[in-house]
């Protein structure tokens, strides 16, 4: 079955950056997404990365795919305290017309 | 941008009572759904839809019902609210395209039964 694995809480300081991870089970993955989610707000799309690539980078967002491991993790250069919020990892399977989510990360940014 | 709306954004109703949250979507998306989020962050999917006439549970259990008679409108109505039920419900849809499933939420309802 499937399943997204992240930790639960991270805090930076601002300028500083941040690595959140994820791990997920299901080798048939086709597509891993990240979401942030402001508080009192919806999720919002941030960046995908398709699975046979192992690197997306998008302004101050890269995003590294280790298939091997099925590990996945979102990199934020230059943190601000913008940034804070939770930020979920997801994949879509094939055949699954539903995204798989992770519990979600917090990111706390520090001044 | 995604352009996916959700009313009412707050509600605090009695419980026994009778609620519809609405969505609606202008992208033309066929595949719509309907995630409870725990004040513990987790999200849940209860219903999605793959398209009009087309209404499927979901990963958890929900005394809520939806239904979908156009596609850009997928309502879910609790029929008679309970205390259990004060959570926060996102609404979202998708389209299969490059991006493969990309699923775009809207600002989400909360909802409080008191």
């Amino acid at each position: 079955g499937e399943d997204v694995e992240q930790s639960l809480f991270l805090s930076v300081r601002e300028g500083d950056s941040s690595v959140i991870n994820c791990t997920y089970t299901d080798s048939s993955s086709t597509y891993l997404y990240w979401y942030k989610q402001e508080p009192g707000a919806g999720l919002q799309l941030l960046t995908y990365i398709f699975s046979n690539m192992d690197m997306k980078q998008d302004q101050r967002l890269t995003v590294l795919l280790n298939k091997k491991d099925k590990h996945l993790s979102l990199r934020i250069a230059d943190t601000q305290t913008g940034d804070s919020a939770i930020y979920f990892c997801a994949e879509s399977i094939r055949g699954y017309s539903t995204l798989t989510f992770g519990k979600g990360t917090m990111l706390l940014v520090s001044p | 941008e995604a352009d996916i709306y959700q009313t009412p954004r707050y509600l605090v109703i009695g419980t026994g009572k009778k609620i519809t949250l609405e969505c609606s979507q202008t992208m033309g998306h066929d595949k719509m759904y309907w995630y409870q989020q725990d004040p513990g962050m987790e999200l849940h999917l209860i219903h999605y839809s793959y398209g009009v006439n087309s209404t499927e549970k979901g990963d958890l259990s929900s005394e809520s019902t939806v239904s979908r008679i156009r596609t850009e409108h997928f309502p879910l109505t609790l029929e008679s609210a309970r205390p259990s039920h004060t959570s926060q419900y996102l609404c979202a849809s998708s389209a299969h395209r490059d991006s493969g499933n990309t699923i775009y939420f809207g600002e989400g309802s909360w909802l409080t039964v008191v």
